[in-house]
């Protein structure tokens, strides 16, 4: 039940293209829902998160949309850019303090998107 | 990489030996938490400390040990008894109030031969 699924593994697109990440979780606890974005070699960086009591959150060119009921969100990336080759990473948690446990982020196994010019 | 910093970048030990990986924050967060990360199998807790003097078990605590004497602190010792060392490994902390954004450092990556 702590699961939270990511698919695809892998994504490939051209240029200003709209890559779109999905992931899907079974915990209805969960309740924060932050993306990541990891360059070869780096740390992951936070790139947007979103609670449940909104449908959709953007930031620039990154969408986050999210449907409660059917308990999975997904990340779309506007005009994609070359720069954009990463790997994301979708996470859910938990914001109530229940002892152990508690705060922890589990993590989607990542997609590794390119984006070829 | 924020305000984390991790060392070394990278580090080689022979099998059989412990080694310990060094996690120091500036921000002034009470949660540390450190990660093992795997090709395919993303970020996996090893564990986490919400405060000084105090440390709890994530999922795969086996073969390893951590301390948490200061709040800037968080050492992770990968033992001898750990079966597949050989990974990257991600620091990261959080803020004990309000939003629960965690924020990573930028990784060591161990080699064990």
């Amino acid at each position: 039940q702590q699961q939270v699924k990511q698919s695809p593994q892998s994504l490939i697109v051209q240029k200003g293209g709209i890559p779109i990440i999905n992931c899907a979780y079974e915990n209805t606890a969960f309740d924060y829902f932050p993306w990541y974005q990891q360059f070869p070699g780096k740390g992951p960086a936070l790139l947007i998160a979103i609670r449940p009591d909104v449908s959709e959150k953007k930031e620039g060119r990154f969408t986050i949309s999210f449907n409660k009921s059917a308990k999975q969100f997904s990340l779309h990336i506007m005009d994609s850019q070359p720069g954009d080759s990463a790997t994301y990473f979708c996470a859910a948690s938990t914001h109530s303090y229940s002892g152990a446990g508690s705060y922890q982020l589990t993590f989607g196994k990542g997609t590794k998107l390119s984006v070829i010019p | 990489d924020g305000g984390i910093t991790q060392s070394p970048k990278y580090l080689f030990r022979k099998e059989g030996q412990n080694v310990t990986l060094s996690c120091e924050q500036n921000l002034n967060h009470d949660a540390m938490y450190w990660y093992r990360q795997d090709p395919g199998q993303g970020l996996r807790l090893i564990y986490y400390s919400q405060i000084v003097n105090d440390f709890q078990k994530g999922d795969i605590a086996e073969g390893y040990s951590v301390s948490r004497e200061k709040k800037e602190s968080f050492p992770l010792t990968v033992t001898s008894a750990q079966k597949n060392p050989t990974a990257f490994y991600l620091c990261a902390s959080r803020s004990g109030t309000g939003p629960y954004e965690q924020y990573f450092g930028p990784g060591t990556r161990l080699t064990v031969t």
